[in-house]
C-alpha cells in the first residue's frame, strides 16, 4: 500500500528542547516535501526536496531544517522550538512525473511547544 | 490581500444536492489547479488537478478552471454523506517549488 508515514502523530514538548519528526515514503517518489497548517492561513510550505541532497526553502522555512540522505526519508528538525512553532505538520510526496500537485499526504503531526 | 482566498464555510447541503466549492486567486502565473479532500485527522487526499482553463471530470467531480477571472471551482454531484469534509483548493506556477493552498471549505452532506 502505497503510504507517507509521519512520526511521532502527536508531540508536547517545551521550548529550546531540539525535536526531530521523521517522513518516510515507500513509493520510491522523488519529490518530498512539508507544511504546517494553521486555522485561517491554510497549509503553507516549509521546505521541499527534489531528490537526494537537493532541498530548497518553501513560504515559512525560518526555525526549520530539513536533510534528505535517502529518496524515502524526508525528516523535519526544529533545533529549538518555540510556542509560534506549535502546529499541524504534514509531509507529501510526489513523483517526477507528478512534479507539480503533491500527491500523497502523511496523517499529521500535532506539535505543541510549551 | 492573499494569494488565493476560499469560503471557510461551513457549508451544509442535503444528501443529493450539487455542491459548488469555488476559490479565487490573484496571481496571473498560476497554471496547474487542485482539489484535495481532507477529512478530520487525517491528511489531504489530491482529488483532482488541472493545467489551465476548461473542464475535468471524474465520476461525481467536475473541476472548472476560468483563468480569465481567476476563479476555480469543484463541483459535487449526488453528494454523499461520505462527501463530509474540509475541501482545499491549490495552484502553483509550474515546477514542485511553491504550492499556494487555500485555507479550505468545510461541507457537511446532511443524509
Amino acid at each position: 500500500e502505497a503510504q507517507v508515514t509521519q512520526n511521532p502523530r502527536y508531540l508536547i514538548t517545551v521550548t529550546g528542547k531540539k525535536l526531530t519528526v521523521t517522513c518516510s515514503q515507500n513509493m520510491n517518489h522523488e519529490y518530498m516535501s512539508w507544511y504546517r497548517q494553521d486555522p485561517g492561513l491554510g497549509l503553507r510550505q516549509i521546505y521541499y526536496s527534489m531528490n537526494v541532497e537537493v532541498t530548497d526553502k518553501g513560504d515559512v522555512p525560518e526555525g526549520y531544517k530539513v536533510s534528505r540522505k535517502e529518496k524515502r526519508n524526508f525528516p523535519l528538525i526544529l533545533e529549538s522550538p518555540s510556542p509560534n512553532q506549535t502546529s499541524l505538520y504534514f509531509c507529501a510526496s510526489s513523483s517526477f512525473a507528478d512534479s507539480n500537485q503533491p500527491q500523497h499526504f502523511g496523517d499529521g503531526t500535532r506539535l505543541s511547544i510549551l | 490581500q492573499k494569494e488565493v482566498e476560499q469560503d471557510p464555510g461551513p457549508l451544509s447541503v442535503p444528501e443529493g444536492a450539487i455542491v459548488s466549492l469555488n476559490c479565487t486567486y490573484s496571481n496571473s502565473a498560476f497554471q496547474y489547479f487542485m482539489w484535495y479532500r481532507q477529512y478530520s485527522r487525517k491528511g489531504p487526499e489530491l482529488l483532482m488537478y488541472t493545467y489551465s482553463s476548461g473542464n475535468k471530470e471524474d465520476g461525481r467531480f467536475t473541476a472548472q478552471v476560468d483563468k480569465s477571472s481567476k476563479y476555480i471551482s469543484l463541483f459535487i454531484r449526488d453528494s454523499q454523506p461520505s462527501d463530509s469534509a474540509t475541501y482545499l483548493c491549490a495552484m502553483n506556477s509550474g515546477g514542485y517549488q511553491k504550492v499556494t493552498f487555500g485555507t479550505g471549505t468545510k461541507l457537511q452532506v446532511i443524509p
